[in-house]
């Protein structure tokens, strides 16, 4: 398995563009998972999908923010104008309920994101 | 208001001896506890993990002990090895329901492993 996979890996742009992240959660995995790292505030969770339906999106910063699951197998999270203050480094992650194991996260290798 | 909180920014150990890694946290309702590891340019990797009805859990060099009355849990790795130097984090969640995988991470504590 290819594990969670995130693109781009990085990502520069100037304030008040768009900016797009990707991310395809592992095969048969019904949760997926938003989270962004920051010096401030550590890591903090954005948004999660169950089944491809929004659970809880407290997380999100401001309505700048959106993200969609629109199929098992992909997600976005899409900053529209984005601010300097947003440059972080953006995880996907996605689990399984039916893992024994428990409550256990697999995380993609992030998307550093600057603005400008 | 930090949930989850490693005091520790970074610790320093030498190869072949224990390194404990700290963790408190303050929400009663936490009842399952993991550690993650992750290495620069990567994303966490999950590590080991303990239920709030247990009090020590181990794997291999890694034994994590919850202590709840103190709502406190600790990483052990005996021995250390210079490959374990990473960020350690420390996340809780309240388990089920739609809680469900809504972690509550630590800021995390940067392992160094001396040869």
């Amino acid at each position: 398995d290819a594990g969670v996979i995130q693109s781009p890996r990085h990502e520069v742009t100037e304030m008040g563009q768009e900016v797009t992240l990707r991310c395809k959660p592992i095969s048969g995995h019904d949760y997926l998972f938003w989270y962004r790292q920051t010096m401030m505030r550590g890591l903090e969770l954005l948004i999660y999908f169950n089944n491809n339906v929004p659970i809880d999106d407290s997380g999100m910063p401001e309505d700048r923010f959106s993200a969609k699951m629109p199929n098992a197998s992909f997600s976005t999270l899409k900053i529209q104008p984005s601010e300097p203050r947003d440059s972080a480094v953006y995880f996907c992650a996605s689990s399984s309920r039916e893992d024994r194991s428990g409550e256990k996260l697999f995380f993609g290798s992030g998307t550093q994101l600057s603005v400008l | 208001d930090q949930q989850v909180k490693q005091n520790s920014p970074s610790l320093s150990v030498q190869e072949g001896r224990i390194s404990i890694l700290n963790c408190d946290y303050t929400n009663s309702m936490f009842d399952y506890f993991l550690w993650y590891k992750k290495y620069p340019a990567e994303g966490p990797t999950f590590l080991i993990s303990i239920s709030s009805i247990k009090d020590k859990n181990e794997d291999g060099r890694f034994t994590v002990f919850l202590n709840k009355s103190a709502k406190h849990l600790s990483l052990h790795i005996v021995p250390s090895q210079p490959g374990d130097s990473a960020v350690y984090f420390c996340a809780a969640s309240a388990a089920g329901g739609t809680s469900y995988g809504k972690l509550t991470f630590g800021q995390g504590t940067i392992l160094t492993v001396h040869p």
